[in-house]
């Protein structure tokens, strides 16, 4: 069983659309991630949550809203998606804040 | 902004050369230090968590030094193979919040 599945693995859309990406960890950890990979292959944080509470929540577009149901998902909604927002996003989690992290596979945005 | 810096950039070694990179932090504040290996199209796996000045880990080839006093961190690969190509990532940890580096992409020339 995958420890950190993220749902797409690739997405192509047109400009404006909403989209969701969805990560899932089987691991029992409390804390879950959300980073952007830049075009300098750079891991920027976008949101953390530990126990489906919100505890990082970087400069990121208000269009990017994370949805965290319970402690073993967390959800990346992106409205109006636009032409910059193209990029490999990662969910993580880590037992707790600053223990290591467990990936996931990444997703492919592109935004046409 | 934490400044977490990372060289070279990259790197091209042959097939049996032995080599190192640096992860560079600030010097307050170290609560721990993460290496991760990230191949091209994988997502990026641990290496190695390193808490204490003048830790030294190892795994098969690849160690590990930390000195937290001058912040910085060597990561060795030892008769480096084809395999070993991938970015290596170091993550500073001050507390709760992970501070990546830029990463250093190595690849190993059969």
């Amino acid at each position: 069983d995958t420890a950190v599945s993220q749902t797409p693995k690739y997405l192509v859309t047109q400009m404006g659309n909403d989209k969701s990406i969805k990560c899932e960890q089987n691991l029992g950890h409390d804390t879950m991630y959300w980073y952007k990979q830049d075009s300098k292959k750079f891991l920027k944080i976008m949101f953390s949550y530990n126990n489906k509470e919100l505890i990082i929540n970087e400069t990121v577009p208000n269009r990017f809203s994370p949805k965290s149901p319970d402690k073993a998902h967390l959800n990346l909604h992106i409205n109006s998606l636009e032409l910059g927002d193209s990029a490999v996003y990662f969910c993580a989690s880590s037992q707790r804040q600053g223990a290591g992290y467990t990936f996931g596979s990444g997703t492919r945005l592109t935004v046409v | 902004i934490l400044n977490v810096e990372q060289s070279p950039q990259s790197l091209h070694v042959q097939e049996g050369d032995s080599t190192n990179f640096t992860c560079s932090f600030p010097s307050s504040n170290f609560y721990a230090l993460h290496w991760y290996r990230w191949e091209t199209a994988k997502s990026p796996e641990a290496l190695f968590v390193m808490t204490l000045n003048g830790d030294e880990k190892k795994k098969g080839r690849i160690s590990a030094t930390l000195n937290t006093k001058e912040g910085y961190s060597y990561l060795y690969i030892k008769g480096s193979q084809p395999e070993d190509s991938a970015t290596y990532l170091c993550a500073f940890v001050p507390g709760n919040q992970f501070y990546f580096g830029t990463g250093t992409s190595l690849t190993v020339i059969p």
